[in-house]
């Protein structure tokens, strides 16, 4: 059954280093989300990509925050430098058209 | 954007009890999905439904598209289906994003 991939589960980080999350869509998915749970709270987009285009990174913290999808597949999210505020879930999805979207596992951060 | 209210925010029933869970919307929508998040934190897909009824096992889902709600009915509840219900809208298939509820969390009780 296809599925999302996300790596790592799980990622203990010191504040100030910096730290990548990686995500594989479903294959054939076209859009591609990069959402933030904070504990208790639903999720929210930080990014997302139509192929290799993002579509909305309005709630994206640019200073800190980059995203990738060079090859409109995998993609790559990346904070530099780690704050304790950034401890949150960072769950990926991706939909095709007139689709469902599904979810990979996540990836749980503790800044430290 | 799109605002997406669910109710109760908590829910704690004895096992085998029924429970309804709501979901209101405050625009028109294409997607309508409804999520149980397990404890390892993963969302898992319940029901994609922006309009109608459907139904698989213990679970049923229907959605009023042009009163802007939706509910999902668990019957005979069982301490598995404990977690957090969350509920997703999107306005127009790839172009918006999919905003979240803030959740039911549904306590069952043996």
């Amino acid at each position: 059954e296809a599925e999302v991939a996300q790596s790592p589960r799980y990622k203990i980080t010191e504040k100030s280093q910096a730290v990548a999350f990686w995500c594989d869509p479903i294959s054939g998915h076209a859009t591609l989300y990069w959402y933030r749970q904070i504990l208790g709270q639903g999720p929210e987009l930080l990014v997302q990509f139509q192929d290799e285009s993002v579509v909305d990174d309005s709630q994206l913290p640019k200073d800190r925050f980059s995203a990738e999808r060079l090859k409109g597949v995998d993609s790559t999210l990346k904070i530099q430098p780690a704050e304790l505020g950034d401890s949150a879930m960072y769950l990926c999805a991706s939909t095709g058209w007139n689709t469902e979207a599904f979810f990979g596992q996540g990836t749980r951060l503790t800044v430290v | 954007g799109i605002q997406v209210e669910q109710s109760p925010p908590d829910l704690i029933l004895q096992e085998g009890a029924n429970s309804t869970l709501r979901c209101n919307f405050s625009d028109s929508v294409n997607n309508l999905q409804w999520f149980h998040q397990n404890p390892w934190g993963q969302l898992i897909n319940l029901f994609y439904i922006p309009s109608g009824t459907k139904q698989n096992g213990r679970l049923s889902a229907t959605t009023v598209a042009t009163e802007r709600y939706s509910l999902l009915y668990i019957s005979s509840s069982q301490t598995t289906d404990s977690g957090v219900y969350f509920c997703a809208v999107e306005r127009s298939f790839g172009n918006e994003k999919l905003t979240f509820g803030t959740g039911t969390r549904l306590t069952i009780i043996p």
